[in-house]
Parts: C-alpha cells; sequence; structure tokens
C-alpha cells in the first residue's frame, strides 16, 4: 500500500540550530516527492521538490532534502533555524510516473522556533 | 501574477445551511482539487476534477459536492448533511498534462459553524 509518514508532528528548537524533519513512504512505483510550508492560515507553499538527478534538492528559504531510496526517505533540513521558520511542513509523494498519478500528503510536522 | 484565489476567507455557518466555497484559478490548468485540512490530521482529498465537467469523488466526499462547468472556477458545496464541516478548506490546480502532479494552492478558507 502507498502511504506517507512524518514521524514527528511536532519539533521545537532553538534559534540558530540545525533541524531536521522526517519523511518516510511505502510504495512499489517510482515517486516524485515535495516539501511544502504552511504558515498560520494559509495555503501551502512548495519549498522544494526531488523529480530526477541529484538525490541532494535544494529549495527556498535555506531548506534542503536527501531523497535515499533504499530507505524511502525524504527527510527536510537546515542548518540554521530562524524565527521566521516557525510554520508547520508537510511532505508530499506523487505515486507513479503519469498524469493519472496519486498525491498523497503526509499529517504534517509544526516546527516551533524558540529564541 | 497567475495564481489561485480562494473566498472568502472566513465563513460562518448556521448548522442546517448550505454554503458554498468559491476557488478560481488563472493558470491554464486542466485539474483542480478540494481538500479539507484538521489540526493534526494534514490534508484530507474531498474532490478532484481532471477536465472540465467531470470530477471524481475524494476519501471523504461525504456531505459535500462540487461543479465543474469551467476550467478556471471548482465551487465546492458543503452540505447540511456534513455533520463536523468546521474546517479549513483549501483548493489546489495541477497541470494534467505533467507527470510531476506538483500541486498549487490558494490561500484557504477558514469555515466555522455556529
Amino acid at each position: 500500500a502507498q502511504s506517507v509518514t512524518q514521524l514527528d508532528s511536532q519539533v521545537p528548537v532553538f534559534e540558530e540550530a540545525p533541524v531536521e524533519l522526517r519523511c518516510n513512504y511505502s510504495s512499489s512505483v517510482s515517486v516524485y516527492l515535495f516539501w511544502y510550508v504552511q504558515y498560520p492560515n494559509q495555503g501551502l507553499q512548495l519549498l522544494l521538490k526531488y523529480l530526477s538527478g541529484s538525490t541532494l534538492v535544494k529549495g527556498i528559504n535555506g531548506f534542503e532534502a536527501e531523497f535515499n531510496k533504499s530507505q524511502t526517505s525524504f527527510h527536510l533540513r537546515k542548518p540554521s533555524v530562524h524565527i521566521s521558520d516557525t510554520a508547520e511542513y508537510f511532505c508530499a509523494v506523487s505515486f507513479g510516473r503519469s498524469s493519472a498519478s496519486k498525491i498523497i500528503f503526509g499529517s504534517g510536522t509544526r516546527l516551533s522556533i524558540r529564541p | 501574477d497567475g495564481g489561485i484565489t480562494q473566498s472568502p476567507k472566513y465563513l460562518f455557518r448556521k448548522e442546517g445551511q448550505n454554503v458554498t466555497l468559491s476557488c478560481e484559478q488563472n493558470l491554464n490548468h486542466d485539474a483542480m482539487y478540494w481538500y479539507r485540512q484538521d489540526p493534526g490530521q494534514g490534508l484530507r482529498l474531498i474532490y478532484y476534477s481532471q477536465i472540465v465537467n467531470d470530477f471524481q469523488k475524494g476519501d471523504i466526499a461525504e456531505g459535500y459536492s462540487v461543479s465543474r462547468e469551467k476550467k478556471e472556477s471548482f465551487p465546492l458545496t458543503v452540505t447540511s448533511a456534513q455533520k463536523n464541516p468546521t474546517a479549513f478548506y483549501l483548493c489546489a490546480s495541477s497541470n494534467r498534462t505533467s507527470v510531476y502532479n506538483e500541486q498549487f494552492f490558494g490561500p484557504g478558507t477558514r469555515l466555522t459553524v455556529l
């Protein structure tokens, strides 16, 4: 069965500390991978995506993610967080490589930054 | 500027009333989607439409209805049959011919039942 798991519902970190938000998926087909960010009472904004090529993907706001096919993971990282990074982060996976592919969102990880 | 607009941003409804949430896009996307978001549950798919005059139920379609008369518009009606409609509703669109299925989101509508 196809599924997306974000292991941590909440991650508190201190400002300027590094952070990693975890995302694992289950699939028997090829995938495309996305991370979205949602600020309070707003829609989702694309942070970065993995479509093919280099497994290390860089996105906006200093975030990056690494695709690990053997571990079926796509963890999001930032070396030094800022107060403005406080938001909810969603991992999304598009299963299959056709225009009819299904996309599944993880349940989200709320990142809270402490000064 | 291309994008997706949703209106209203906040909506209050009395029990037993139907309400319609608007979603418009000018990205020339064929596919459009409605999601419901509740705290701690991520996004759940209500309905989606791949082309005009066609739509399919998602995972939680009961108590909702949609129409797709124009490519740019995909309104969602929350009917009185929806027992717990208070939630944040997100509309999204994607390019149907793209195999990536990257979705673009509107700003959302927060519906509260009084």
